[in-house]
């Protein structure tokens, strides 16, 4: 029930195109839900997060998609660049709950060809 | 701008070994955390830590693991007797705020090799 399923596992996409990344929990108390990018030989970083409050929010090129019924979020990431290249992970927290520790989705790792 | 940095970047020792991780949070984050993540796996939670006490952790944070904040500014995860499957990345992370209202930032790792 903590497992946050991410997917696809891969993703190629060709410059100036939309990036599509999927993720799917299970547990009704996560509340918050960040995406963070990584890449190679450096830490994750937040990219944008969302709070099951609202069903989308979009900062500059990347969009979270909420679905609360579905219990599903995507992230969007629009006219893909060369440098948008790295691993992806979607996360959840059940902050409500007093949870202090993310669940990580697996990952996806991201190429955009030029 | 400010950043969580963690030394040493890469460990080797041997099975058996004990092994201590050090991180230097941001300096006015109030909240400390470990993940790891074993090679080409995700990212997972450790513990977290705050005021001077573990607020929470993961069954993966047994008997052989601990964390301490000896002093002002350093924050150390200590494994006691390293397995072979102790093998990954150890990310530090720090935080102003607790959970969802305050920004995780994670330093570059720590990587641990058993043989």
């Amino acid at each position: 029930q903590q497992q946050v399923k991410q997917s696809p596992q891969s993703l190629i996409v060709q410059k100036g195109g939309i990036s599509i990344i999927n993720c799917a929990y299970e547990n009704t108390a996560f509340d918050y839900f960040p995406w963070y990018q990584q890449f190679p030989g450096k830490g994750p970083a937040l990219l944008i997060a969302i709070r099951p409050d609202v069903s989308e929010k979009k900062e500059g090129r990347f969009t979270i998609s909420f679905n609360k019924s579905a219990k599903q979020f995507s992230l969007h990431i629009m006219d893909s660049q060369p440098g948008d290249s790295a691993t992806y992970f979607c996360a959840a927290l059940a902050s409500g709950g007093g949870a202090d520790g993310l669940t990580f989705g697996k990952g996806t790792h991201l190429i955009i060809q030029p | 701008e400010p950043e969580v940095t963690q030394t040493p970047s890469h460990q080797v020792t041997q099975m058996g070994q004990e092994v201590i991780l050090r991180c230097v949070p941001i300096s006015n984050h109030l909240y400390f955390y470990w993940y790891r993540q074993i090679l080409g796996q995700k990212v997972e939670f450790l513990v977290s830590f705050y005021n001077n006490e573990i607020s929470e952790k993961s069954e993966i944070f047994d008997d052989q693991f601990s964390v301490e904040r000896p002093d002002g500014s350093n924050f150390t995860l200590k494994i006691r007797s390293t397995k072979l499957e102790d093998s990954a990345m150890y990310f530090c992370a720090s935080s102003l705020l607790i959970g969802g209202d305050g920004e995780l930032f994670f330093g570059e790792g720590s990587r641990l090799t058993v043989l």
